[in-house]
């Protein structure tokens, strides 16, 4: 059975201050690895989508890595509005369902 | 070119009463997705599509049932709720090319 583990569950920074999310992940063979933010009240908005160990990909602050068993979301100076619950989710290589992390809450004081 | 769009954005209503939440997309996806969030849960999917037609259980299936008659629809049917299907709702469906889900903005159901 496909687990998806993310720590920590919150976290707590300053703005300015960098710090990493982590998704370890437990698949039979591994199809794509895909990273979501979500506001609160909204539905998850897509980020980045990792196939393969050593795939890199940025998006502003936002740089996602991946391995053979675990995925980090780096955050590089954080701003307030980058305040969000992340969330990760794996696909296997059979099937089509996505199977969710229960998301990292991050907060960023000015 | 709106996306996932979901009616209604909330809803409450007594145990044993029935609804229907709808789903639309415009993106021309065959595969369409309901999922459940709760706190402390993730999200859970309940049944999936992979086409018109067409329809599969998830992880959660029990209690709903689904239909997909349109290709750019998609029903998730509640018969008789019960207060454990208080829960936000969301659907989503799949590029096919990148696998990717794109999701609506979600459907507050409280079963009081």
């Amino acid at each position: 059975e496909d687990q998806v583990t993310q720590s920590p569950e919150a976290l707590r920074l300053q703005e300015g201050e960098s710090s990493s999310l982590n998704c370890s992940y437990t698949v039979s063979g591994l199809r794509g690895l895909f990273w979501y933010r979500q506001d609160p009240g909204k539905g998850p908005e897509f980020l980045f989508t990792l196939y393969s160990a050593g795939e890199e990909k940025e998006k502003e602050r936002l740089k996602a890595t991946l391995t053979k068993k675990e995925s980090f979301l780096h955050i590089t100076a954080p701003k307030p509005e980058d305040s969000a619950t992340y969330l990760c989710a794996v696909r296997e290589t059979s099937g089509s369902r996505l199977t969710f992390g229960e998301g990292t809450q991050l907060t960023v004081n000015p | 070119n709106a996306g996932v769009t979901q009616t209604p954005k909330f809803r409450v209503l007594k145990t044993g009463q029935s609804m229907t939440l709808l789903c639309a997309q415009d993106m021309n996806h065959e595969y369409m997705y309901w999922y459940r969030q709760d706190p402390g849960m993730g999200l859970r999917l309940i049944h999936y599509s992979v086409g018109e037609g067409t329809t599969a259980k998830g992880e959660v299936p029990d209690g709903y049932n689904v239909s997909r008659l349109k290709k750019q629809n998609f029903l998730l049917g509640l018969e008789s709720a019960a207060p454990s299907q208080t829960s936000v709702y969301f659907c989503a469906s799949k590029e096919p090319n990148t696998d990717t889900q794109y999701f609506g903005p979600g459907t507050r159901l409280t079963v009081l």
